[in-house]
Parts: C-alpha cells; structure tokens; sequence
C-alpha cells in the first residue's frame, strides 16, 4: 500500500511531441505528489508538485493531471525538447506519517532532435 | 547552505572489501534516507532516519548493509564484505518533513566492486 507505480519504465519522444509518464498509488492518507528530475551524475531534484485538492497545476511546459478518484495522476511534457531528455520520478509523501517520501522506480525519457 | 554532501563520489573495490560512504545532510532537516539506483530496479530506498533513528530499514537488501546516524549532520552506509551486484550509484536526500516539503539528494556515490 505504500508503494508508486509509475509507468512506462523508458519514453522516446520526438523533439515537439508531447511525454506523458503515469503513476499510480494506493494509499489514501498521500497527500502531496511530487515529481522529481534527473539528469545524468546528479541527483534527482523537484520539478513541480501537486496537491490533491487541484486536478491539474502547471508550469511552463509541464503539467500535472490528477485524478483523485482513481487514484492516478501523470506528467505531461509539451513541446519536448532534448534538453528534457533526463529520469523522471514521480513520489508521493503525506503529512504525520514518519516524514516519509515514497518514489517510483522511475522513466528515462529520451527526445529526440 | 551547500547543500547534501556526498563522499566520495566514486569508490572502486575488490570484492569482500568494506566500503563506507558517507552523507552531511542539510542542517535542520529531520529526515535522511539512502536510496540506490540501478538500470533494472530503478530507485531502491535501503533505510530512512527521523531524528537520527532508523525508522525503517525493510528496503537494506542484506545483512552485509548497515547505516548509522551518530548525529544531526552525519551519517553513513556501509558494506561489508562487498559483492559486484552492489555496483550502482548510491544517493542520500535531506528531508525537512511536514506537507509540501522537498526532498534534495546529494551528487552521489558511483560504487563499483570488481
């Protein structure tokens, strides 16, 4: 039940096209869903985050969706370009639960020039 | 703040050696966690701190892993004896807790064990 299922497991896009990354959780008590960026020798750091109680939160080109009810919520890219191309993980913490942030195992996009 | 400081960053071993790395988290965060990444698995938490004490440590893969939090701003991972599997890169983040916070990890440590 703590766990995050994030798919696909890689993503090649063309450069413009739009990346979607999915994840999904099961624990109801989450109540905030990060996603994280990495790019090669570093470590990941947050890109954007949402709260559950908005359905979509934007920021430049990237935008979450979240879907309360099914528990799912994704990341999408507009406009891919190839300096998107990193490991993105998408996690999920809630408040007065040991402070504990639960990550997915992660999706290498590639875009392509 | 320098951030979450890693050492070394690379550490190259022979098999059945004891490896150390080591972390300096962010001071004033309550939490630390060490996590491993690797192509096939992806991001592996091994064991999280709050406070300085191991909260959960079911993700340490084998009893030849151990980690310790001797105080607010140290902490390592050590392996003993060390196999090839253990090969992958090694991460440490600093927590704060509470809703909306942000986790920051360090650069790393690239573990080979030949």
């Amino acid at each position: 039940q703590q766990q995050v299922k994030q798919s696909p497991q890689s993503l090649i896009v063309q450069k413009g096209g739009i990346s979607i990354i999915n994840c999904a959780y099961e624990n109801t008590a989450f109540d905030y869903f990060p996603w994280y960026q990495q790019f090669p020798g570093k470590g990941p750091a947050l890109l954007i985050a949402i709260r559950p109680d908005v359905s979509e939160k934007k920021e430049g080109r990237f935008t979450i969706s979240f879907n309360k009810s099914a528990k799912q919520f994704s990341l999408h890219i507009m406009d891919s370009q190839p300096g998107d191309s990193a490991t993105y993980f998408c996690a999920a913490s809630a408040m007065n639960r040991d402070d504990k942030i639960i990550f997915g195992k992660g999706t290498r996009l590639h875009i392509l020039p | 703040d320098a951030g979450v400081i890693q050492s070394p960053r690379h550490e190259v071993t022979e098999m059945g050696q004891e490896v150390t790395l080591r972390c300096k988290p962010i001071s004033g965060h309550n939490s630390l966690f060490w996590y491993r990444q690797t192509m096939m698995r992806g991001l592996e938490l091994l064991i999280y701190f709050n406070n300085n004490v191991p909260i959960d440590d079911s993700g340490m893969p084998e009893d030849r892993f151990s980690a310790k939090m001797p105080n607010a701003s140290f902490s390592t991972l050590k392996i003993q004896p060390s196999e090839p599997r253990d090969s992958a890169v090694y991460f440490c983040a600093s927590y704060p807790g509470g809703r909306g916070a942000e986790a920051f990890f360090g650069q790393g440590t690239r573990l080979t064990v030949v």
